[in-house]
C-alpha cells in the first residue's frame, strides 16, 4: 500500500487561510468517506482534528475544516495563528482494510 | 479519562526480539479496535498493525507481514506487539492508538510512544 500524497510544506501568514491536500487513489481516498487528519507538534504525539472526512473531533476549532473530492482530500486553515505552526498528517481506510498515511505536511505560519 | 500507555521499547540488534505492551484505560476495552502505528525521528507516520476488539482478526503491513504479531488480553485491557527478527529499519517510535469505530474507524486516542532502536 503506497503513503497518500501531500506536500511536503506550506506556510501562511497569521490570518491568512491554507489548504493542504492528500491525494490517494480509488482504493482508499476515492472509495471511503474515512480520511482523518492529525496535527503532530514536534516531540509530541499526534492529535486528531477531522475524522470522516469533515467532521470536527471534540476540541477542535472550527478555524479546521475537511473535505474530498475524488481521489483528493483536503485540510483547510482559516484564520492562522501562530500554534498552528506543526506537521499535518492525513490517513485513510483501504481497501485491503488497512490504514495508510500521508507522507506529512509541515505547516509553517510565517 | 482515556488513556494508553506503551512499554517495552529499547534498544536490540538486528536478528533480535522484543514485546511491545500497550496498556488502556479510561474505557471499555473490549469494544475498541486498537492499531500500532510507527514513527522514524524526523519522519512520517506509518501504520503497522491492527487488532479488532476481540482478538480473532489482524491485519499488518506488508513490511512487519510474518515478523510482527499483534495480540490482546481483554482481561488485562492490553494490547502486545511482537517484534521478532527486527532490522536496522524497524527503528522508530512506535505509537499504539485506539481506533474511533470498529473496522475503517481512523485514530481518536494515541499513546506516547515508545522507542525501538534497532542497531548493532
Amino acid at each position: 500500500q503506497s503513503a497518500l500524497t501531500q506536500p511536503a510544506s506550506v506556510s501562511g501568514s497569521p490570518g491568512q487561510s491554507i489548504t493542504i491536500s492528500c491525494t490517494g487513489t480509488s482504493n482508499d481516498v476515492g472509495r471511503y468517506n474515512y480520511v482523518t487528519w492529525f496535527q503532530q507538534h514536534p516531540g509530541k504525539a499526534p492529535r486528531l482534528m477531522i475524522y470522516d472526512v469533515s467532521d470536527r473531533w471534540s476540541g477542535v476549532s472550527n478555524r479546521f475544516s475537511g473535505s474530498k473530492s475524488g481521489n483528493t482530500a483536503s485540510l483547510t486553515i482559516s484564520g492562522l495563528q501562530a500554534e498552528d505552526e506543526a506537521d499535518y498528517y492525513c490517513s485513510s481506510y483501504t481497501s485491503n482494510t488497512t490504514q495508510v498515511f500521508g507522507g506529512g505536511t509541515k505547516l509553517t505560519v510565517l | 479519562e482515556v488513556q494508553l500507555v506503551e512499554s517495552g521499547g529499547g534498544f536490540v540488534q538486528p536478528g533480535g526480539s522484543l514485546r511491545l505492551s500497550c496498556a488502556a484505560s479510561g474505557f471499555t476495552f473490549t469494544y475498541y479496535w486498537v492499531h500500532w502505528v510507527r514513527q522514524v525521528p524526523g519522519k512520517g507516520l506509518v501504520w503497522v498493525s491492527r487488532i479488532n476488539s476481540d482478538g480473532i482478526s489482524t491485519s499488518y503491513a506488508d513490511s512487519v507481514k510474518g515478523r510482527f504479531t499483534i495480540s490482546r488480553d481483554n482481561a488485562k485491557k492490553t494490547v502486545y506487539l511482537q517484534l521478532n527478527s527486527l532490522r536496522v529499519e524497524d527503528t522508530a517510535v512506535y505509537y499504539c492508538t485506539r481506533a474511533q469505530y470498529s473496522g475503517p474507524g481512523g485514530f481518536d486516542y494515541w499513546g506516547q510512544g515508545t522507542l525501538v532502536t534497532v542497531s548493532s
